[in-house]
């Protein structure tokens, strides 16, 4: 089975623009979760979603938002950049949802903001 | 509320030695507890895990947890080290029976010298 895949892998922007992040899931796998990790702050869980739903999330201002499509692929948006938004992207996807879910993650996206 | 302590952020080991990396860990919920590794520019993969099942809980690659309630405790040991271990090592509670927010300990990077 192919794993987890992330695109774009590097990405640079501006303060002030947006950004899309996508993740295809493990096949068969209806979980989606997102995370941020950076030097300073470490991992942060940003959201999960579950069969198109958002079931959780984290503590982040509303810039950053997703969604879930019918084939479990997810996205991930970011408005108005900060320097502070610069980061690497987790994803991970998992059969079911919950607290004791087994997650496989993707290798990130890189994300700059200058 | 939850939270998570890795008691070192560095741990270095000769290669054949045995490994502990030290997690302690709190929670107001029946927690779940996973051990995550991450090489370089990489995402995590899922090393074991403890849903409530049995204590001592055995992962890949000859790692191996011990979930201690008493002592609110969940380290990680192997019991010889191998080059190839040299990695950053999370460790992560959740919530076992409820809703997915998980929170990550800020990591051990794990050296190993020949």
């Amino acid at each position: 089975k192919a794993g987890v895949t992330q695109t774009p892998r590097y990405l640079i922007k501006t303060r002030g623009q947006q950004v899309t992040l996508s993740c295809s899931p493990i096949s068969g796998h209806r979980s989606v979760s997102w995370y941020q990790q950076t030097p300073g702050q470490g991992l942060q869980f940003l959201f999960e979603y579950f069969s198109e739903t958002q079931r959780n999330k984290g503590n982040f201002p509303g810039r950053f938002s997703g969604r879930q499509f019918s084939n479990s692929r997810s996205e991930m948006n970011v408005s108005t950049l900060e320097l502070g938004d610069s980061a690497l992207y987790l994803c991970a996807s998992s059969l079911e949802a919950g607290g004791s879910k087994t997650q496989y993650f993707g290798p990130g996206t890189r994300l700059l903001v200058l | 509320a939850q939270s998570v302590t890795q008691l070192d952020s560095h741990v270095s080991v000769s290669e054949g030695t045995p490994v502990l990396l030290r997690c302690n860990y709190s929670s107001s919920y029946s927690p779940s507890l996973f051990w995550y590794v991450q090489h370089p520019n990489k995402g995590l993969q899922l090393l074991l895990k403890y849903t409530s099942a049995a204590t001592l809980v055995k992962g890949i690659n000859g790692f191996e947890a011990e979930f201690k309630k008493s002592e609110t405790s969940f380290h990680l040991t192997k019991p010889s080290a191998h080059m190839s271990d040299a990695a950053e090592y999370f460790c992560v509670v959740t919530h076992s029976g409820g809703s997915y927010i998980p929170t990550f300990g800020r990591g051990t990077s794990l050296i190993v010298h020949p």
